[in-house]
């Protein structure tokens, strides 16, 4: 069974830091996902990797298949990017998505 | 934004009633899932669909049951509420031959409290 552990749990940053949030799986998978949840709920997928380095805006997301690793980075945090950050992996194919706990973001100004 | 509703948005319940919950999709995606969060827990999948009356159990499938009965709906029954079902649950889409790569749209979650 895949386990997904996220690092920090919360996170606290001033505003213009830059931010990274670890995760780490413990089987082999076919994907990795990055997906944001707004303080109103509200899930909206980030990014999904299966090998190197995605970028969209100040977010970039790595992946070291190697080492069952990624990272989501935020450059020049904002206010705005305040939100639960959660990781999900999946192992092949269509099988289902793992999530990871989360991480609580909370960039202050 | 992908099309997909949640009805209700909240309710309350008591316990040993049952309770049924809808996805709504406008997007004609063949996956459909049905997950819950907890505090502590990350998402966690109860259901999910692979297709018009075609689903398969996740990890926390104790106490519910799923239906989907035509590719735009899918439903969740909690046959017979308890307060430890008592949590937000989320519906999503996906479809690798439709969208982008696997990506998952959530819907806007439906709070449920059972007392």
């Amino acid at each position: 069974k895949n386990e997904v552990e996220q690092s920090p749990q919360n996170l606290t940053a001033q505003e213009g830091e830059f931010i990274t949030i670890n995760c780490s799986y413990s089987v082999g998978i076919s994907a990795l996902h990055w997906l944001q949840q707004h303080p109103g709920g509200g899930i909206v997928s980030l990014f999904m990797l299966s090998s190197g380095k995605k970028k969209h805006g100040r977010l970039i997301a790595t992946i070291n298949i190697q080492e069952k690793h990624s990272s989501l980075h935020i450059t020049a945090s904002h206010p705005r990017d305040s939100a639960v950050y959660i990781c999900a992996a999946r192992t092949s194919g269509n099988t289902p998505l793992v999530f990871g706990k989360g991480t609580r973001l909370s960039v202050i100004a | 934004d992908a099309g997909i509703t949640q009805s209700p948005r909240h309710k309350v319940t008591e316990t040993g009633t049952p309770v049924t919950l809808r996805c709504h999709q406008t997007e004609n995606h063949r996956y459909m899932y049905w997950y819950r969060q907890d505090p502590g827990h990350g998402l966690r999948l109860i259901h999910y669909s692979y297709g018009v009356k075609d689903t398969d159990k996740g990890e926390v499938s104790d106490g519910y049951s799923v239906s989907r009965s035509k590719t735009e709906d899918f439903l969740l029954t909690l046959e017979s509420a308890t307060s430890s079902q008592t949590s937000v649950y989320f519906c999503a889409i996906s479809d690798p031959l439709l969208s982008n790569q696997e990506t998952q749209y959530f819907g806007p979650g439906t709070r449920l409290l059972v007392l």
